[in-house]
């Protein structure tokens, strides 16, 4: 069964632009999650798709946006990019079962967005 | 999970010997807890879970042990090996969905 698979792998954006990431998640799963990685912050929630439906949002700000498609694939958009926005972002999927809560994450390998 | 604004822990040990990563964690309601592995350039791959109904748990060369009353999870790696040098982090889940409070993270260095 493939991974999770997130692209792209690298991304170079300016201050100001916008960024669209996409996250295919396990054949099967129904969760998608999203987390930013940096070395100053570690590993911080952003947001839970399940059925389509946000489910559960970080901390972050309105800036950090998220939708999942009725095949399970999700996106990721940040507007108005800032410096502090770079860092890597991490796509997870679990299986979703039912109202399944608390399961187990498989994380894909990430993309790398820097801003300049 | 530990607090943040990174200190990564780092922990040397010899090939062979046995390692024990600790993590405190925050929240008292927290009922699902996750030691994850991350290697440079990669996501973090799954280790072992264990749920709150349980103390301790065993994988392939791997344990975790949880602490309830002084909220501490552990993750301990009998004979490591240099494939085990990594970051490992500890991942906290009480809330509804699968939403998780990730550790600081400890650098595993295996000398060979």
């Amino acid at each position: 069964k493939a991974g999770v698979t997130q692209t792209p792998r690298y991304l170079i954006k300016t201050r100001g632009q916008q960024v669209t990431l996409s996250c295919s998640p396990i054949s099967g799963h129904r969760s998608v999650s999203w987390y930013q990685q940096t070395p100053g912050q570690g590993l911080q929630f952003l947001f839970e798709y399940f059925s389509e439906t946000q489910r559960n949002k970080g901390n972050f700000p309105g800036r950090f946006s998220g939708r999942q498609f009725s095949n399970s694939r999700s996106e990721m958009n940040v507007s108005t990019l800032e410096l502090g926005d770079s860092a890597l972002y991490l796509c997870a999927s679990s299986p979703g079962q039912g109202r399944a809560t608390n399961e187990k994450l498989f994380f894909g390998s990430g993309t790398q967005l820097s801003v300049l | 999970g530990e607090s943040v604004g990174l200190h990564l822990p780092t922990l040397s040990v010899q090939e062979g010997d046995n390692s024990i990563i600790n993590c405190a964690y925050s929240n008292s309601a927290s009922d699902y807890f996750i030691w994850y592995k991350q290697e440079s350039g990669k996501g973090p791959q799954f280790i072992i879970d264990i749920r709150s109904n349980m103390d301790k748990r065993q994988g392939q060369r791997v344990t975790v042990l949880l602490n309830k009353t002084v909220k501490h999870l552990s993750l301990q790696i009998a004979a490591t090996q240099p494939g085990d040098s990594a970051v490992y982090f500890c991942a906290e889940s009480g809330g509804t969905g699968n939403q998780f409070y990730f550790g600081t993270g400890t650098s595993l260095t295996v000398i060979p």
